[in-house]
């Protein structure tokens, strides 16, 4: 069974602060990736991975970083925390020889951030 | 830019059949639509996956039609427990790096009743 773990369920951070969101995969996926989902706009696509170092852009990458020095671990970075980036964060990862091929995302229990 | 639509909600009765339609305007030419299913505070789930006409597993069946330009998902007989928002994620352009860029649907909130 795949598993995706984020580290915390739930946090709570102040303006200004650095967060950090930590994925891990335990299946040797190439893949993964960060969403946060809003009511009313789904899932967007903050930025995704498709090797270690590698890191391509998404949908809103703005206000937003990744790290990804080993394959099973991917990390979300807020350098400086804001209310606006109050929202539930989920990690994914997959299988595909490239992305967008037949492959399955598997996601992570998502980590509801709250900014105040 | 591309969009790729969902009906917000749907209701239904325990037993019947729901179709769930996902409009995708621009859809790349090549690669696959996949469903997922997901439930109050868990992340979404693999339902089902195609790249045209008819695609049926245990859970669901999908529809493609020729022009790709929307996709179907069917949930035959539909119980309590299928209440849950649903998404497809759709390939919607090229990546620098090869591959597909993809996008969610704004996702539909599906309501069971007894």
């Amino acid at each position: 069974d795949v598993k995706v773990t984020q580290s915390s369920r739930y946090l709570v951070k102040r303006t200004g602060e650095k967060v950090f969101l930590e994925c891990v995969q335990d299946m040797d996926h190439e893949n993964m990736f960060w969403y946060r989902q809003d009511p009313g706009l789904g899932l967007r696509l903050i930025y995704f991975s498709y090797d270690v170092k590698m890191k391509e852009k998404g949908d809103i990458p703005e206000g937003y970083s990744v790290s990804r020095e080993k394959k099973e671990r991917f990390s979300l970075i807020l350098e400086s925390a804001s209310t606006n980036q109050t929202s539930m964060y989920l990690c994914a990862s997959s299988f595909a020889s490239r992305i967008g091929g037949k492959e399955t995302q598997y996601f992570g229990p998502g980590t509801r951030l709250l900014v105040l | 830019l591309a969009k790729t639509t969902q009906p917000i909600s749907m209701d239904s009765y325990e037993g019947q059949e729901v179709n769930i339609t996902c409009s995708h305007n621009n859809i790349a030419t090549n690669d696959y639509i996949t469903w997922y299913q997901q439930f109050p505070s868990q992340g979404p789930r693999f339902i089902i996956q195609g790249y045209k006409t008819k695609v049926t597993n245990e859970v669901a069946s999908l529809f493609i039609p020729a022009d790709r330009k929307s996709s179907t998902l069917s949930l035959p007989r539909v119980s309590l427990s299928d209440t849950a928002v649903y998404y497809c994620l759709v390939p919607t352009g090229e990546l620098t790096g090869g591959g597909n860029k993809l996008t969610f649907g704004t996702g539909t909130q599906l309501k069971v009743e007894l």
